[in-house]
C-alpha cells in the first residue's frame, strides 16, 4: 500500500529547530518529485518546499535559508530541517508525493503539527 | 512570483446546483493547474490535474476547465457530500503556490 507517515512535530520556542520525518511505503521517494505543504490553523494550504527526483530543491520565500528538505534513499524517507522557527510557521505540515514527471501532489500523510510558542 | 487568485472566497449553494470556481494566475502557467478537496479535518485531495483530467476515483460530477491564466472548477450538480474547502495550485515551476481557497456550502 503507498503511504506516508509523518513524525517530528510537536513544541518548540522561537528561535528553535525541529525536524520532520516523512516515511513513505509502496513506493521510492528518490524516484518521486516530493513535497512539504503547511497549512496555519483555520488557514489555507501554504506550499514550503519541493524536491525534485534530480535532486534539486526549492523553497517558498517564507522559509528560504531556514528550513531545508531533503530525502534518505536507503529507506525512503523525506525530511525537512526547520531552524529558526517563529510563532508565523506554527501549522499542520504534509508531506506529500508528486510523480516521477512533474505532478501535483496526490498521495498526502496526514500531517504532523508543528507549535512554536514560549 | 505567480500569484493565484480564487473567487469567489465563499459560496452557498442549494443541492443540485450547479457550482463554478475561478482561479487566475498572475502570469501564464499553460495547464499546469491542479484542483484540491478539502473536508474539515481532512487531507487534502487531488481532484483535477492538469487543469482539466480527472484524478482516479473522482466523481464525474467535478470537471475543470481552462488554460493560460484563467481556470474554472465546475461542480456540476452539487451535493451534500461536497461540503469542502476548493485550492487551486499552480505546479509548472516553483513556488508552487496554492490560491487562497473556496469555502463551498449547502444553502
Amino acid at each position: 500500500e503507498v503511504q506516508l507517515v509523518e513524525s517530528g512535530g510537536g513544541l518548540v520556542q522561537p528561535g528553535g529547530s525541529l525536524r520532520l520525518s516523512c516515511a513513505a511505503s509502496g513506493f521510492t521517494v528518490s524516484s518521486n518529485y516530493m513535497i512539504w505543504v503547511r497549512q496555519a490553523p483555520g488557514k489555507g494550504l501554504e506550499w514550503v518546499s519541493v524536491i525534485h527526483n534530480g535532486g534539486g530543491t526549492y523553497y517558498a520565500d517564507s522559509v528560504k535559508g531556514r528550513f531545508t528538505i531533503s530525502r534518505d534513499n536507503s529507506n525512503d524517507t523525506l525530511y525537512l530541517q526547520m531552524n529558526s522557527l517563529r510563532a508565523e510557521d506554527t501549522a499542520v505540515y504534509y508531506c506529500a508525493r508528486g510523480g516521477i514527471t512533474i505532478f501535483p501532489p496526490y498521495i498526502w500523510g496526514q500531517g504532523t503539527m508543528v507549535t512554536v510558542s514560549s | 512570483d505567480i500569484q493565484m487568485t480564487q473567487s469567489p472566497s465563499s459560496l452557498s449553494a442549494s443541492v443540485g446546483d450547479r457550482v463554478t470556481i475561478t482561479c487566475r494566475a498572475s502570469q501564464a502557467i499553460i495547464n499546469y493547474l491542479a484542483w484540491y478537496q478539502q473536508k474539515p479535518g481532512k487531507v487534502p485531495k487531488l481532484l483535477i490535474y492538469a487543469a482539466s483530467t480527472l484524478q482516479s476515483g473522482v466523481p464525474s460530477r467535478f470537471s475543470g476547465s481552462g488554460s493560460g491564466t484563467d481556470f474554472t472548477l465546475t461542480i456540476s450538480s452539487l451535493q451534500p457530500e461536497d461540503v469542502a474547502t476548493y485550492y487551486c495550485q499552480k505546479y509548472n515551476s516553483a513556488p508552487w503556490t496554492f490560491g487562497q481557497g473556496t469555502k463551498v456550502e449547502i444553502k
